[in-house]
């Protein structure tokens, strides 16, 4: 079993949707929580982070944590076409020296 | 956001030639760096970590002297291929380690080997 598994996808919407995006992982040593947008052969661009249980809100994104649940979440809100990408979680350990676990990513597709 | 540049963006190169990828961050110092491999359609394959003044730490799997890894500086890291061949052919991205231990990605290389 994975330590970071994510809703796979793919996801197709309708411009001005609320997104929801979502992760699971079984490693309870995780503090650090992030999430990344990958377009189309370009290189993952970090989207937000947080390092403990709570929401935390950036623009039309929130990033949620729920470390008791071992279950974090993305929402988009008004979803954009340019919000079209693959959107990556990842977690860390405080000792694992900022080696990150990734999601295998969520395709999202807006359509205008 | 801090910024970590790759070079070259794309390569094309023979088979049984060796290819150097560089890794720059250009407005922070990484002690850390991370080398991964991306197949189509599919997640980041971690490599191996890259430690500024020491050996770089490989994946399982990844033989460490066909990806060569050095990071001779805080802001430089090398990923060279040696003796490529198709089915190296893959995207390349690095990333850099900020004092936060927020990872910053690169925005890959592509590689094609014929």
């Amino acid at each position: 079993q994975k330590e970071v598994e994510q809703d796979p996808g793919p996801l197709s919407v309708p411009e001005g949707a609320i997104v929801s995006l979502n992760c699971t992982y079984s490693n309870s040593a995780f503090q650090y929580f992030m999430w990344y947008r990958q377009y189309s052969r370009k290189g993952p661009e970090l989207l937000m982070y947080t390092y403990s249980s709570g929401n935390k809100e950036d623009g039309r994104f929130t990033a949620q944590v729920d470390k008791s649940s071992k279950y974090i979440s993305l929402f988009i809100r008004d979803s954009q076409p340019s919000d079209s990408a693959t959107y990556l979680c990842a977690m860390s350990a405080i000792t694992n020296a900022g080696k990150s676990t990734f999601g295998d990513g969520t395709t999202l597709t807006v359509k205008p | 956001g801090a910024v970590v540049s790759q070079h070259p963006s794309w390569v094309i190169c023979k088979s049984g030639t060796s290819v150097k990828i560089e890794c720059r961050s250009l407005d922070f110092q990484a002690t850390t760096m991370f080398w991964y491999r991306q197949f189509p359609k599919q997640s980041l394959m971690l490599m191996a970590t890259s430690n500024e003044g020491s050996k770089a730490t490989y994946e399982q799997g990844v033989e460490k002297d066909k990806f060569l890894i050095n990071h001779a500086s805080l802001t430089l890291s090398t990923l060279t291929v040696t003796s490529a061949h198709p089915e190296d052919s893959s995207f390349y991205i690095c990333s850099a380690l900020d004092t936060d231990s927020l990872q910053f990605f690169g925005p890959g290389t592509r590689l094609t080997v014929l």
